[in-house]
């Protein structure tokens, strides 16, 4: 079965460092996501991407966050200068074109800052 | 602003109960999700409801959503041990594609 792969799965990384948080969706989606999960709570909406743009990007997505699809296959989520508040759990999504379609999660990414 | 609540948040049952975890949410949708996770694992799907009064069942979890009340139920029969996990639900605002997560009931299942 398909599924959305995401690197590294591990990262410790010190403040105020880039990182940059690696997806592959699944191949034939067109809708792409970042969610975040902190350590035990819910699971944060991040930023959208459709059509090689952000269609939707929630108040955590600050200036320090950018997306990218390079390549037509990966996408990523870069942090410019990382924070404490940054460690979290990074999951990348992917959803085919029709509307109510299931969201895939990858595995996710998890990010510590030290 | 789209709100979504679970409750309970967090739940201890022993084996072979029957228990409901019900999700609440603000505004107005008729699609919501439910998704298992296991600790420090990513987000599986479990049921996608696209309509009032959908219901759908797998296993021991049944998913029904009532469009009007706002309001969908994961109920759990006969629970098991590997039924022990955290539960999310996740409703679609109509007007874009992002989905939003409730909190998060986290289920605990005592042999």
């Amino acid at each position: 079965e398909p599924e959305v792969t995401q690197t590294p799965s591990h990262q410790v990384t010190q403040m105020g460092q880039e990182v940059i948080l690696r997806c592959v969706p699944i191949s034939n989606h067109l809708y792409f996501y970042w969610y975040r999960q902190i350590l035990g709570q819910k699971v944060e909406f991040l930023v959208s991407f459709y059509n090689n743009e952000i269609s939707e990007k929630s108040e955590i997505f600050d200036d320090q966050f950018s997306v990218e699809r390079p390549d037509g296959s990966n996408f990523t989520l870069k942090i410019r200068s990382t924070k404490l508040e940054d460690s979290a759990m990074y999951f990348c999504a992917s959803k085919r074109r029709e509307t109510g379609n299931t969201i895939y999660f990858g595995e996710g990414s998890w990010l510590t800052v030290v | 602003e789209l709100k979504v609540e679970q409750n309970p948040l967090f739940l201890s049952m022993q084996e072979g109960k029957n228990y409901t975890i019900y999700c609440n949410y603000s505004t107005t949708s008729d699609r919501l999700y439910w998704y298992r996770q296991d600790p420090g694992k990513s987000l599986e799907s479990l049921f996608v409801l696209l309509s009032n009064g959908a219901v759908k069942q797998e296993g021991r979890l049944m998913a029904s959503l009532d469009t009007k009340a706002r309001l969908s139920t994961l109920h759990i029969t006969a629970a098991v041990h590997d039924l022990s996990a955290t539960y999310f639900c996740a409703v679609d605002q109509n007007r874009d594609d992002k989905i939003i997560f409730g909190k998060g009931t986290r289920l605990h299942i005592l042999p």
